[in-house]
């Protein structure tokens, strides 16, 4: 089974509106991924935060940590229709079940 | 750089049967993982190579089996299918040694999805 979990596991929204996407884990890590999944393809990285990290941005992603309670959110803001896709967090070779992301147009 | 690439892209075989699947990853990348990923089990990793070494073993049975080549080229083998190893079959690689404390961003191929009939 799957040590990491997303939440939800499939949010439907309207472009422009923000998506935010949680990820717990049970086991320590040095770093957490975030990975992106067009359906049926291979997954394509998105950020990586570092176990010391607290928060961290790259273009329209906002990523934050918390080890303390072993989670982690990824924030797609002012999202777009091409954001639909499944999106999966990962401490080295443990990925969560993901989470569906629909953007309506 | 080329991106990993895995052939074949997809394959029907029939229970019983056994499969190679290739991995070619990125220039220069001596780690190579590979993963299992279907809709009830979701991703989950089968084995990992670093130098032709099996770094890492996921929980799989002994009928999954792999490989790493001097050039970093990887296969893996599925001996005796069985209906349920249907999947899309994921080959990452890494730059380096994903060892503890490693920055260990993976980067995936396309897949090769299999069907067992």
């Amino acid at each position: 089974s799957q040590q990491g979990e997303e939440d939800p596991q499939a949010l439907s929204i309207q472009e422009g509106e923000n998506a935010t996407m949680n990820c717990s884990y049970k086991t320590s890590i040095n770093n957490l991924q975030w990975y992106r999944q067009n359906s049926g393809r291979g997954l394509v990285h998105l950020i990586l935060i570092r176990s010391n990290e607290r928060e961290k941005h790259s273009g329209r992603l906002r990523v934050t940590l918390d080890t303390s309670k072993k989670s982690s959110s990824l924030l797609i803001t002012a999202s777009r229709a091409a954001d639909t896709a499944s999106y999966f967090c990962a401490g080295k070779s443990t990925f969560g079940d993901g989470t569906t992301l629909t953007v309506k147009p | 750089k080329a991106g990993v690439t895995q052939t074949p892209r997809y394959l029907i075989k029939t229970r019983g049967q056994q499969v190679t699947l290739s991995c070619s990853p990125i220039s220069g990348h001596r780690s190579v993982s590979w993963y299992q990923q279907t809709p009830g089990q979701g991703l989950q990793f089968l084995f990992e190579y670093f130098s032709e070494t099996q770094r890492n073993k996921g929980n799989f049975p002994g009928r999954f089996s792999g490989r790493q080549f001097s050039n970093s080229r990887s296969e893996m083998n599925v001996s005796t299918l069985e209906l349920g190893d249907s999947a899309l079959y994921l080959c990452a690689s890494t730059p380096r040694d994903r060892g503890p404390g490693s920055y260990n961003e993976q980067f995936f191929g396309p897949g090769t999805r299999l069907t067992v009939l």
